[in-house]
């Protein structure tokens, strides 16, 4: 079974803090999401990264691929309150429609 | 152009009844995926069903089925319910399958008394 660890399980920041997320795995996959979910919503796609070692930029958002394929991370600059939600990522290890979620960092962001 | 669609929003069952649950992909996806999000165990895969076939299946007892009809609409049943099933059933469609790309519906919040 394909697990996938995300770290820490909660954060609670104030607005204009920085902060990483960790997704951590020992399995290789071929792809790997970074999903932001709230509360009566589903996940929605922020990023999908591809190659080992690749860097994303979306805004504020920096998501990062390991060389291995097998973990990622997420940092945000400057967190907002509009920022705040439950952070999933997902691995994909044959098809795409086939997800393998980690645990879940839920982010709050105060004022 | 409408969202990935999920009918019922809210469902509250008792112990040993049945449920089915909808869902309707965007217009022109033909590839639907079904995951269970629980606080224990997180998002977890159910199945994926393409072209009206399941072409993937995860690790959940045989009460749990599904199909797909031939306009893409999908259906999830749970037979024998038990309190353990009481979780957030989410719906996810894509163009196919191996579109790296899925849009997740709202989900449906089923419970279980």
């Amino acid at each position: 079974t394909q697990l996938l660890e995300q770290s820490p399980q909660f954060l609670s920041i104030q607005e204009g803090e920085n902060l990483t997320v960790y997704c951590n795995s020992s399995s290789v996959f071929s792809s790997l999401q970074w999903y932001r979910q709230e509360p009566g919503e589903g996940p929605v796609l922020l990023v999908t990264v591809v190659t080992g070692g690749e860097v994303k930029k979306l805004k504020r958002l920096t998501f990062q691929f390991g060389d291995a394929r097998k973990d990622s991370s997420l940092h945000i600059t400057a967190a907002q309150p509009g920022d705040t939600g439950l952070y999933l990522c997902a691995g994909v290890a044959g098809t795409a429609s086939k997800l393998t979620f980690g645990t879940g960092t839920r982010l709050q962001v105060t004022l | 152009k409408a969202g990935v669609t999920q009918t019922p929003r809210y469902l509250i069952k008792t112990r040993g009844q049945q449920v089915t649950l909808s869902c309707s992909p965007i217009s022109g996806h033909r590839s639907v995926s079904w995951y269970q999000q629980t606080p224990g165990q997180g998002l977890q895969f159910l199945f994926e069903y393409f072209s009206e076939t399941q072409r993937n299946k995860g690790n959940f007892p045989g009460r749990f089925s599904g199909r797909q009809f031939s306009n893409s609409r999908s259906e999830m049943n749970v037979s024998t319910l038990e309190l353990g099933d009481s979780a957030l059933y989410l719906c996810a469609s894509s163009f196919d399958p191996n579109y790296n790309e899925q849009f997740f519906g709202p989900g449906t919040r089923l419970t279980v008394l």
